[in-house]
Order: structure tokens, then sequence, then C-alpha cells
């Protein structure tokens, strides 16, 4: 079973629209989950860490977490073609400190 | 707004040859890792380094990786002998006390082995 898995697209949304992004984990001791982004030929940038259920918001991104289903997802609203770009979730496994990276989800904003 | 930085961008050297790739964390931090992504694949953990001392390593960091943090800012990937897979972006990452899992990527240094 993979430790972290994502659909890899790519997810085609139209600008102004809510772009939705899950992730499934198999480690149910994790407690850290992260949401990267990376464009492409770039290295991965953090956009958002939560560690409780529920959600957490920050400017046009939203992510949730069930730790009961194994389920994190990162909503991001009125997209933006500057968001076309790979988003990877992390998971930190529940112990030590290295992330388990899913293969990420190649998002794409039409103008 | 601090940064995490890495040279070389690019490097490319021969099968067999050793190779150091160089890593400046995030001044007032004190978590480092290395991470590496092969093209099209996703990024895997290689180590992380605390306390100037490995903490963790993957099974893909054996005998022919090492790391060192030779000063106060710099830190250092060595790779002894390259092999062609060894071909890959590198990533250096780094984490402070106040989020100690919030990690920072650096922009990579593309080693290409010929």
């Amino acid at each position: 079973q993979k430790e972290v898995e994502q659909n890899s697209g790519p997810l085609s949304v139209p600008e102004g629209a809510i772009a939705s992004l899950n992730c499934t984990y198999s480690d149910r001791g994790s407690q850290s989950f992260f949401w990267y982004r990376q464009y492409s030929g770039k290295s991965p940038e953090l956009i958002m860490s939560i560690y409780s259920n529920g959600d957490k918001e920050d400017g046009r991104f939203t992510a949730q977490l069930n730790k009961a289903s194994q389920y994190v997802s990162l909503l991001i609203r009125d997209s933006q073609p500057s968001d076309s770009a790979t988003y990877l979730c992390a998971v930190k496994r529940d112990y030590g400190q290295n992330f388990v990276f899913g293969p990420g989800t190649r998002l794409s904003v039409l103008p | 707004e601090p940064e995490v930085t890495q040279t070389p961008s690019h490097q490319v050297t021969q099968m067999g040859q050793e190779v150091i790739l160089r890593c400046v964390p995030i001044s007032n931090h004190l978590y480092f890792y290395w991470y590496r992504q092969i093209l099209g694949q996703k990024v895997e953990f290689l180590v992380s380094f605390y306390n100037n001392e490995i903490s963790e390593k993957s099974e893909i960091f054996d005998d022919q990786f090492s790391v060192e943090r030779p000063d106060g800012s710099n830190f250092t990937l060595k790779i002894r002998s390259t092999k062609l897979e060894d071909s890959a972006m590198y990533f250096c990452a780094s984490s402070g006390l106040a989020a100690i899992y919030e990690q920072y990527f650096g922009p990579g240094t593309r080693l290409t082995v010929t």
C-alpha cells in the first residue's frame, strides 16, 4: 500500500473557480500534514500545515483534515492561472521528522 | 525574507566521481534535511541532521552518501562515487524551533551523472 496517495491529474478548473485537491495516507499514527506547491523545474514551496482535525484557512487556501478517514484536502478559492502547478501532499510519520511525499496533483487553471 | 540557498544550481559529473552539494539553511534554523527528486517522480527523503549528527536516514542514504556541517552556515551532501541513477534534483531543507515540522526548501541542485 502506498503511503501517501494523490490523484495525478491534471485537474483543470476555470479561473475564479474552487480547486479541490485530495490526499490519503496509510500511517494512522501520522500527526502532521503539509501542502506544498511545486512549479515545473522549481522546488517545493510550503503553502499550509495542518495538525488537527477540521479546517484551517489562510487567504484563498483552506486545508481540511480528517484523521479518522486518513484524508487531507486543499481547497483553493478564486483560482488564478498563477496557481497552475503541482500540489504535493506531505505527511510526517508519527516518529522522526522526515516527510513522506505524495506523487502530486497537477492543477491547471484555465483563463 | 530568509531563504535556503544551494550551490551549484547544476552539476554535471562522470560516473564514479565524487560530488559535493552545498546548502546554506535559514540562519536560525536548527534542523536540516536532504531530499531528492528523480525527474517525473516524487520527492524522497534522504537524511535529516540535528545537533551536528544524523537524526534519521532513509534506505536511499547508503554508504556512498555523507553529510556534514563544516561551519556555522553550510550543510553539505557528498556522494562518493556517483552512479547514473544518482541523477536527480537534490533539495536541501531546513526548519526551526518555532515550527520544527515546517520545512523550507532550497531551489535545488540538478545533478547529472554521465
